[in-house]
């Protein structure tokens, strides 16, 4: 298994402004995703964090808008640029360990709130 | 685009009965499934895995699958109050190694006393 650490938990930010998400897990593990969970809604993969290169993001979501950076087996971070109320949302950090099970181990989340 | 459907809810059933929650998926090359459980406020934490046709069973719960159908299944026996949560079906397209999780969009389950 693996244990998960966010940071901040939440956040209350203004529109415009960035904020950067940290990741920190445990253990080494073999690949680190990012989800959004908005309110009532289920869990969406933003990008996978790549070792030492850029990010593999998903359909509808952009580097620009969502840089994340992984230099090294444990740690990364995601930033939330130029917020707006639409990205309020839970922001998850997950990852697969090096046992390859499958199973994604989760933070706590980090749930922000643009006004 | 490969999708992970599941039952609407939410779910409500009385302490004691047995809660069904079902999963499709769209991509039949899936290879592993997961069911997940997360409490209100809090992440999702996986409750059963499982990677082959049939039954599998831990405790009160008991995953099935069956990959002609691209149906996938949990259930809860004894059901008790405190597994009251929302239920996730994930479906991971490439294997354990290097495929992703898709998440269905969740049940709500509430057992009352």
């Amino acid at each position: 298994s693996a244990v998960i650490s966010q940071k901040p938990s939440r956040d209350i930010c203004q529109r415009g402004t960035s904020l950067t998400i940290q990741c920190q897990v445990d253990s080494q593990v073999t690949m680190m995703f990012w989800y959004r969970q908005q309110p009532g809604q289920s869990l969406t993969l933003i990008a996978t964090a790549n070792q030492g290169s850029e990010a593999t993001y998903e359909s509808g979501f952009v580097i620009d808008k969502f840089p994340i950076s992984r230099p090294n087996l444990t740690f990364s971070t995601l930033t939330v640029s130029n917020m707006s109320p639409e990205d309020s949302s839970i922001y998850l950090c997950s990852a697969k360990t090096l046992e390859n099970t499958g199973e994604l181990f989760f933070g706590e989340g980090s749930r922000l709130t643009v006004l | 685009q490969k999708e992970v459907e599941q039952n609407s809810g939410p779910l409500s059933v009385p302490e004691g009965a047995i809660a069904s929650l079902n999963c499709t998926y769209s991509d039949r090359g899936s290879q592993s499934f997961f069911w997940y459980r997360q409490y209100s406020g809090k992440s999702p934490e996986l409750i059963m895995s499982i990677y082959s046709n049939g039954d599998k069973e831990d405790g009160r719960f008991t995953a099935q699958l069956n990959k002609a159908s691209q149906y996938v299944s949990l259930l809860i026996r004894d059901s008790q109050p405190s597994d009251s949560a929302t239920y996730l079906c994930a479906v991971n397209d490439r294997g354990t190694s290097y495929g992703k999780l898709t998440f269905g969009q969740g049940t709500i389950l509430t057992v009352h006393p």
